[in-house]
């Protein structure tokens, strides 16, 4: 079965350091989101990309990036981790631009 | 300020109940409503999809409906099970036209228990 999988699914990690989160999926969707999920608040667009090479920045996007050189894959990166992007982080894919999303499982990130 | 509201942000309810949660939205116009259920830990999983000219979508022991002049939705559900324990969340979807198209605003989630 097609699925979108998140790596990894916990990761604590030290201010300042350089942080990859995975985000696969197997739906050969165009259109992959990041978003970033924090208690009191609805989730919240980071990056998102609608093909490959494409890639454009959400309302929350400082201090994150986005590459995209497959359709399978749009990996985030943490460029120097700070203790304000401690949360949990979804992924989500979909075929029309305006089509249901399809979410991943989150990765919850820590911060110290 | 957040283009969509919901309540309450948590509440209660005996297995058996029927609930209705609110949202309110000032998005408008909007390409499409929808309401999530994320159960803890997992990512949200669709529950039902509005468009502006539609009032009322049902999915099993959910409805959600949508009232366009009060910039209002609402999802009832009925006769709650212990599986029905979860965030729902409300999702506005901006029109075509706009440069926001395809960028969801969402909900806070209201969250939901239900007990024995």
């Amino acid at each position: 079965d097609a699925e979108i999988t998140q790596s990894p699914r916990h990761k604590i990690t030290e201010t300042g350091r350089q942080v990859t989160l995975a985000c696969h999926q197997t739906w050969n969707h165009n259109n992959m989101f990041w978003y970033r999920q924090d208690l009191g608040h609805g989730l919240r667009l980071i990056h998102y990309s609608y093909g490959v090479h494409d890639t454009n920045k959400g309302e929350v996007s400082d201090g994150y990036s986005v590459s995209r050189s497959n359709t399978e894959d749009l990996p985030l990166t943490l460029e120097s981790a700070a203790s304000s992007q401690t949360s949990v982080y979804f992924c989500a894919s979909s075929r029309d631009r305006n089509g249901e999303q399809y979410f991943g499982p989150g990765t919850r990130l820590t911060v110290t | 300020k957040n283009q969509v509201e919901q309540s309450p942000q948590s509440l209660i309810i005996l297995e058996g109940k029927n609930c209705t949660l609110q949202c309110n939205y000032t998005v408008s116009p909007f390409s499409n409503l929808r309401w999530y259920k994320q159960d803890t830990g997992r990512g949200p999983v669709s529950l039902t999809i509005m468009t502006f000219s539609e009032n009322t979508k049902s999915n099993g022991r959910y409805t959600a409906t949508l009232d366009a002049d009060t910039k209002q939705s609402s999802l009832h559900i009925t006769a709650s099970q212990l599986s029905d324990s979860a965030s729902y969340i409300c999702v506005v979807s901006p029109p075509m036209t706009t440069d926001s198209w395809g960028k969801l605003q969402f909900g806070a989630g209201t969250q939901v228990v239900v007990t024995p």
